[in-house]
């Protein structure tokens, strides 16, 4: 049930691009994602819903395609504070009225002057 | 508004000790989870309370690990005895609403580094 993502590491340069994508063999409901830095809690980025309405962060953007039950994060112009690891919760049902949010094993962006 | 608050933030123990780790949500928040993270890994949850309602336990190793969450505010997570592989990050989050809906930001705190011995 654990998503898979890539890539699992990345490094750019400052104001450069990256992607980071997730995907589920599960049927997904909703998409986290989260960022952590070294020693830090995980901060929330933004939550993907089916039906496409997004909710979160203002520089950074997400999809999600429910029928692939992939989401990717798009990181823009990226500037130093975007380094730290990445990580996507997937929201499948697991059973019933229960849906389990499980994460996936990260990527770690560090990003270069 | 404060954050989610754990403490300790470090604790080092030889194995077969007890331990415990304690938990101050965002207030207000009416759902608090507890997660494991391992090095390299993504957080996985131990357990979810809904209020003062353990609602979701699945992953707890029973065995040996126990919690509560006492007037549905602050929370406790125990272990005894401690393992040579229970060393890893015991992280608390907090959200809002209830969980039924999925779509809750959850809040975490910095997390208690175990190291067992």
């Amino acid at each position: 049930q654990q998503p898979v993502q890539s890539p699992q590491a990345v490094i750019l340069r400052e104001g450069e691009d990256a992607v980071i994508n997730c995907s589920s063999s599960k049927a997904l409901y909703s998409v986290h994602w989260y960022r952590q830095k070294h020693g830090e809690a995980p901060v929330f980025l933004m939550i993907l819903l089916k039906g496409g309405e997004q909710k979160g962060h203002e520089k950074i953007s997400a999809s999600f395609n429910e029928k692939k039950q992939q989401s990717s994060l798009y990181l823009t112009a990226s500037q130093l504070s975007y380094s730290g690891t990445y990580f996507c919760g997937t929201v499948w049902n697991s059973g019933g009225s229960n849906y389990k949010l499980t994460f996936g094993k990260g990527t770690l962006l560090t990003v270069n002057p | 508004e404060a954050g989610v608050v754990q403490s300790p933030r470090y604790k080092i123990i030889e194995k077969k000790q007890p331990v415990a780790f304690w938990c101050n949500p965002i207030s207000g928040h009416n759902t608090l989870y507890w997660y494991l993270q391992n090095l390299g890994q993504g957080p996985e949850l131990l357990i979810r309370y809904e209020n003062e309602e353990a609602v979701d336990d699945s992953q707890l190793p029973k065995d040996r690990f126990s919690a509560e969450r006492l007037k549905g505010v602050d929370s406790t997570l125990k272990i005894q005895p401690a393992e040579l592989g229970d060393s890893a990050v015991y992280l608390c989050a907090s959200s809002l609403g209830l969980w039924g809906a999925h779509q809750e930001t959850q809040y975490f705190g910095p997390g208690t580094r175990l190291l067992v011995l």
